[in-house]
C-alpha cells in the first residue's frame, strides 16, 4: 500500500537554528506532494505544495522543500527557526495525481525554545 | 472568504449512541473530505464527497457514513459509538476532486465515554 514516512516524531530546536524535516513516500508514479502544519489550538494549513516544475519550493513563513524523485523524498526546510514555529507538521502525498485521497505522514511535533 | 466551519466544534457521548458532524466548504468549492486524526494514528482518510457522490472511502467500518447535499455541504455520521472513535474530526474542502488543494476546517472534537 503507498504509505507516507515522516521519521521524526519530535524535534527540539533553539531559535535561530536550522530546520530539516524528513518526508518520504513508496511510490514510484506522478505524486503531488503538501506540507501542512498545525499551531497548537489552530486548524491544518497549507505550507507548501508541489505538483511540477521546480522541485524547489517555497512557502509561506520562509519555509521551503524539495522534491527528489530519485530518493521518493520531499524534505521541509528553514533556515532560521523562530519561536512562533512551534507546531505540528504533515507531510501528505495525493498519489497517481488523480482521484485518491491525501495520504497523510504521522506527523513531526517541532518545539522551538527560547 | 469564509473558510471551512465545522459544527459541533466539541461532542461527548456515550457508547452505543450515534453522532452527525458537519461541514460547510468554502464557497464554490464542491469537494469535501472527512479525515479522523488521533495520536497513535495520525490523519486517516475516511471518504470523499463530490457533486453529491461519495468518490473515495478509506478503510473504516460501515458504522461511518456520510452524504453531502446540493450546496456541497456535508455531514458524516457514525452510529454504534465506540470509546476508539474518540477523535479530532477534520473536514476539508477543495475546488474539484482528486489532485485539488484541500483545505481544512477546525475540526469537531468528539469523546466517546
Amino acid at each position: 500500500a503507498q504509505s507516507v514516512s515522516q521519521h521524526n516524531h519530535h524535534v527540539i530546536l533553539s531559535e535561530a537554528a536550522s530546520l530539516e524535516l524528513g518526508c518520504n513516500y513508496s511510490y514510484g508514479g506522478t505524486v503531488n506532494l503538501f506540507w501542512y502544519v498545525q499551531y497548537p489550538g489552530q486548524h491544518l494549513q497549507l505550507l507548501l505544495k508541489y505538483f511540477s516544475g521546480d522541485p524547489l519550493v517555497k512557502g509561506i513563513k520562509g519555509f521551503e522543500a524539495e522534491f527528489i524523485k530519485s530518493k521518493f523524498s520531499f524534505n521541509l526546510r528553514k533556515p532560521s527557526v523562530q519561536w512562533s514555529d512551534t507546531a505540528e507538521y504533515f507531510c501528505a502525498v495525493n498519489f497517481n495525481s488523480g482521484n485518491t485521497p491525501l495520504v497523510f505522514g504521522k506527523g513531526t511535533r517541532l518545539s522551538v525554545i527560547a | 472568504k469564509a473558510g471551512v466551519t465545522q459544527t459541533p466544534r466539541y461532542l461527548i457521548k456515550t457508547r452505543g449512541q450515534q453522532v452527525t458532524l458537519s461541514c460547510s466548504p468554502i464557497s464554490g468549492h464542491r469537494s469535501v473530505s472527512w479525515y479522523q486524526q488521533t495520536p497513535g494514528q495520525g490523519l486517516q482518510f475516511l471518504f470523499e464527497y463530490f457533486s453529491e457522490t461519495q468518490r473515495n472511502k478509506g478503510n473504516f467500518p460501515g458504522r461511518f457514513s456520510g452524504r453531502q447535499f446540493s450546496n456541497s455541504r456535508s455531514e458524516m455520521n457514525v452510529s454504534t459509538l465506540e470509546l476508539g472513535d474518540s477523535a479530532l474530526y477534520l473536514c476539508a474542502s477543495g475546488r474539484t476532486s482528486g489532485a485539488e488543494t484541500q483545505y481544512f476546517g477546525p475540526g469537531t472534537r468528539l469523546l466517546v465515554l
